[in-house]
Formats: structure tokens, sequence, C-alpha cells
């Protein structure tokens, strides 16, 4: 299996200042189709999970541009430019590039 | 407006058996790849299961494997996870979750809560 490693695990941020999240995976992540399935989660307290970033840097609908995405083989990072009261939660890195899925541990981004 | 609603969630004892679904609205049903995905209280997100958009292919994470069965009903728009010989560990809030063909969560449920205890 597929090991996601997040970290930190969790992140205090002043609000307006950036925040960062990395997302390491115990093997390449690039499919045999030549896509890297890696994408972004973001679950609020008390609600489901939201997919923020897909296949390493998109942005799925509706997310604002202050998230964003970046990373290539093993090694991902998710960004967040100017951290929003809204943005308070749990982040997860999902790894889609073979069974079994597997997810990262989370971090948890909260405001000083 | 899209939708997926799980339901079949309760108390159940250990070695019991419980089967979820998963009503989905809004879409074309029969278009989509499905998971099950759940979060035990208080702990991270662990993929359970997944099927195919006919539903001749399915995948288990290997710690349900041959106990639980994953399956759908195009026609009822519905997704189903059969689960036997529940375990303590198995309690988690089980959420449904969409795969528009790009191996990617976009839409999920609002979860539906298991919990195996004596």
């Amino acid at each position: 299996d597929i090991v996601m490693t997040q970290t930190p695990l969790s992140s205090p941020v002043t609000l307006g200042q950036p925040a960062s999240i990395s997302c390491k995976s115990s093997q390449s992540l690039v499919h045999s189709n030549g896509n890297t399935y890696l994408s972004w989660l973001q679950q609020r307290p008390g609600q489901p999970p939201r997919l923020l970033i897909y296949q390493i840097s998109n942005r799925f609908s509706g997310v604002p541009d202050r998230f964003s995405g970046s990373g290539a083989g093993t090694d991902f990072t998710l960004q967040i430019s100017r951290v929003e009261a809204e943005d308070v939660g749990v982040y997860y890195c999902m790894q889609s590039t073979q069974f079994p899925l597997t997810f990262g541990g989370g971090t948890k981004v909260d405001i000083k | 407006e899209v939708q997926l609603v799980e339901s079949g969630g309760g108390l159940v004892q250990p070695g019991g058996s419980l089967r979820l679904s998963c009503a989905a609205s809004g879409f074309t049903f029969s278009a989509y790849a499905m998971s099950w995905v759940r979060q035990a209280p208080g702990k991270g997100l662990e993929w359970v299961s997944a099927i195919s958009i006919s539903g001749d292919a399915t995948y288990y994470t290997d710690s349900v494997g041959g106990r639980f069965t994953i399956s759908r009903d195009n026609s009822k728009n519905t997704l189903y996870l059969q689960m036997n010989s529940l375990r303590v560990d198995d309690t988690a809030v089980y959420y449904c979750a969409r795969d528009p063909g790009i191996s990617v969560f976009d839409i999920w449920g609002q979860g539906t809560m298991v919990t195996v205890s004596s």
C-alpha cells in the first residue's frame, strides 16, 4: 500500500497569512497513463470532506484561487496564500493512483 | 441539485450485519464510479471500497475484504454497502463519494454513523 505522510499535524495561522502543508508518498504517484492522481480535500468541523485540488494542481469548481497545489513524483504541497476564517478545518491529501486508495493523516489548520 | 444521501447506519453488536444505502440525485448515477470512505470518531479518512460504473469491477481495503460487499442498482440510482461480521473497529461515519472518472471524489454525502458495540 502507498503510505501518505502529511506535515505538519497542526498549523496555527494568523488571518491573512499564508499556510503550507506537505504531503509525501512512499512511492511515486505517477500512473502508467502519465497522470499523477494526488488530490487535496478540506474537512470543516462537522462537515463531510470537500474536494479542493485534483491531479496535483487543478482547482475544483468553486474553490477560491488562494488555494494552490504543486509537486511531482512523491512530494506535494498545498498552499493557502492568505488564510481566511472559513479555511479552518482539517486538510487531507489522497492518492488514487493505485488501489487501495490512501489518505494522509490530516493537517489541522486553525487561527492563532 | 447534485446530492448523495446515505442511510442505514445504526448500533449493531459485534458479529452483526448492516446494509448501507446511498441515494443519488441530480446527476446521471450510471455514468459514475462510486466509493465508500469511512472516518472513525476523531480520526482521519479511510477508503473502504469502490465500484465501477457498471458494477462489474469492485475493490476493497484489506481490512474489510471478505466481510463487506459493495454493489449498485443503476435503475434505482442507489449504491449499497453490505457489511457482515462487523467488528468494534468498523465503528465510523460512512460516506459515499462520486468519482467523475478522473480518480477523485468530487461529491460527498453527509455520512451515516455505524456503531459496533455490545
